[in-house]
C-alpha cells in the first residue's frame, strides 16, 4: 500500500445514482483482488472480490471490473444508499503464498440526500 | 456469527513504554494477520502467522514482536513505543493460508494513542 497521508481522494454522489471507484494495481503477480469498505473508527469489511480469470463479477448493488493489461480494477455501486457514505479501499494479494494484502489508496465516498 | 475480536479497542500510553495487542481470529480460522492504519492513511501489513508460525512479514519496526499460540490467539508486542506509533492496529484472520485466496476478515481494531 502506498501511504497517502491526509488527504483521501473524494467522491460526492446523490443519493440513488450510481457511483464508480477506481483503483491501480501495481503487482503483477497479484492474482486476487478485493474491494473494502470501511466506515469511521471501524475496521474493514468485505464488499466483493474477484480473481485474476475474470474480468467482472456482481454483487448485489455492486460490480467489480478487472482489467490486467493496466493493472487496473472498479468498483460500481448502484442506487447509492446514504449508508454507503465510507472510505473503499481496493486491496490485491497472490493467491499462492503468504497472502497479505496490500491496499491501495483510499477513497472517501459521500452519499449527498 | 463469530467475528475477529480484538482487545484492548482503546490503549493510550506514553513514549518508551510497552504495548501488548491481543487478537482472537474467528473459529477454525488458523491464519491471522496484522496491519497497521495510520490517521487517514490506508492499512499497511506488519506480520503473519500460519498455524502458530510467521508466514509473512511486512514493514513491522524491530521494535514490535508477534506470536501465535496453540489456541490461535495472536499478541501483537510493542516496546519502546514513538509517538509514530500511534495508529490503529487491525488483526484480520482467515480460513486457511493454503485455501487458494480468500477474504480476510479483519476486527474492530485497536486504536493506540501514544503520548
Amino acid at each position: 500500500g502506498e501511504s497517502v497521508g491526509l488527504h483521501l481522494p473524494t467522491l460526492s454522489v446523490q443519493e440513488g445514482d450510481n457511483s464508480i471507484i477506481n483503483c491501480a494495481y501495481s503487482n503483477s503477480a497479484s492474482d486476487y483482488f478485493i474491494w473494502y469498505k470501511q466506515e469511521s473508527g471501524k475496521g474493514p469489511q468485505f464488499i466483493i472480490d474477484i480473481r485474476s480469470n475474470m474480468d467482472k463479477r456482481q454483487g448485489q448493488r455492486v460490480t467489480v471490473l478487472l482489467n490486467k493489461t493496466v493493472k487496473h480494477l472498479s468498483l460500481q455501486i448502484a442506487a447509492t444508499q446514504p449508508g454507503d457514505s465510507a472510505v473503499y479501499f481496493c486491496a490485491e494479494s497472490e493467491i499462492q503464498g503468504a497472502q497479505k494484502l496490500v491496499f491501495g489508496q483510499g477513497t472517501r465516498l459521500t452519499i449527498n440526500p | 456469527a463469530a467475528g475477529v475480536i480484538q482487545s484492548p479497542r482503546h490503549l493510550i500510553k506514553e513514549k518508551r513504554e510497552t504495548a501488548t495487542l491481543k487478537c482472537y481470529p474467528i473459529p477454525r480460522h488458523d491464519t491471522v494477520y496484522w496491519y497497521q492504519q495510520g490517521p487517514g492513511q490506508d492499512p499497511q501489513f506488519l506480520i503473519s502467522f500460519y498455524e502458530k508460525m510467521q508466514s509473512d512479514k511486512g514493514s513491522i519496526p524491530d521494535r514490535f514482536s508477534a506470536q501465535q499460540f496453540s489456541d490461535y490467539h495472536s499478541e501483537l508486542n510493542m516496546s519502546s513505543l514513538e509517538l509514530g506509533d500511534s495508529a490503529l492496529y487491525f488483526c484480520a484472520s482467515s480460513p486457511s493460508l493454503t485455501s487458494a485466496g480468500g477474504e480476510q476478515f479483519f476486527g474492530p481494531g485497536t486504536r493506540l494513542t501514544v503520548l
